[in-house]
């Protein structure tokens, strides 16, 4: 089946540690998104892909740093400059980076400071 | 400026009762509309979308949504709750008639919904 798939489902940091969280798509979608989601908020935009090989700050990059080498992977990396880094991360994807297009979401990951 | 409002943090229904969950927007620009559905520790599932043809939406797990320009509202409705159905509920509207930026796609804070039985 298609989907999105994102690991870990849990993750620790350390302090002064850098994280990856991983995300891969199968759905031959051309755009890619990472949220950050905070208990009694909606989700907010960290970075967005619309293509392989470029991407573009949301609303809350700050700390953040994500690539775009393959189509079908959108890794976010949670770095040491991000201060309150514990939160729900969810990546989604799109057929196009018309924001007309339903996004689909992974199962996300609980990212947690150790 | 676009903004998004859903007016209820939680709504607790019966099982077998109506479910009315709130959605107004703010927009100088014809919106898209989405509504989400969210299990504990999962991802968002898409319910239903508006872009601009029917105004009555029909959604899976027999959810409905209703677009009202004049009210500017697009409130989502079930005739009868399930227990299935409880779970964290985003409305969410994008304008990409201007510009078409992901970075219009807004949402909202959600609103929990709980079913007794």
């Amino acid at each position: 089946d298609g989907g999105i798939t994102q690991s870990p489902k849990y993750l620790f940091r350390k302090e002064g540690q850098n994280v990856t969280l991983s995300c891969e798509q199968n759905l031959n979608h051309d755009a890619m998104y990472w949220y950050r989601q905070d208990p009694g908020q909606g989700l907010r935009l960290i970075y967005y892909s619309q293509i392989v090989n470029d991407f573009q700050k949301g609303d809350i990059a700050e700390g953040y740093s994500v690539s775009r080498e393959k189509k079908e992977s959108f890794p976010l990396t949670v770095t040491s400059a991000q201060k309150n880094p514990t939160a729900f991360y969810l990546c989604a994807s799109s057929g196009t980076g018309d924001s007309n297009q339903p996004q689909h979401f992974g199962d996300g990951t609980r990212l947690s400071i150790l | 400026a676009q903004s998004v409002t859903q007016l209820d943090s939680h709504v607790s229904v019966s099982e077998g009762t109506p479910v009315l969950l709130r959605c107004n927007y703010s927009s100088s620009y014809s919106p898209s509309l989405f509504w989400y559905v969210q299990h504990p520790n999962k991802g968002l599932q898409l319910l239903l979308k508006y872009t601009s043809a029917a105004t009555l939406v029909k959604g899976i797990n027999g959810f409905e949504a209703e677009f009202k320009k004049s009210e500017t509202s697009f409130h989502l409705t079930k005739p009868s709750a399930h227990m299935s159905d409880a779970a964290e509920y985003f409305c969410v509207v994008s304008f990409s008639n201007y510009g078409g930026s992901q970075g219009n796609l807004i949402f909202g804070k959600g609103t929990k919904l709980s079913v007794k039985p």
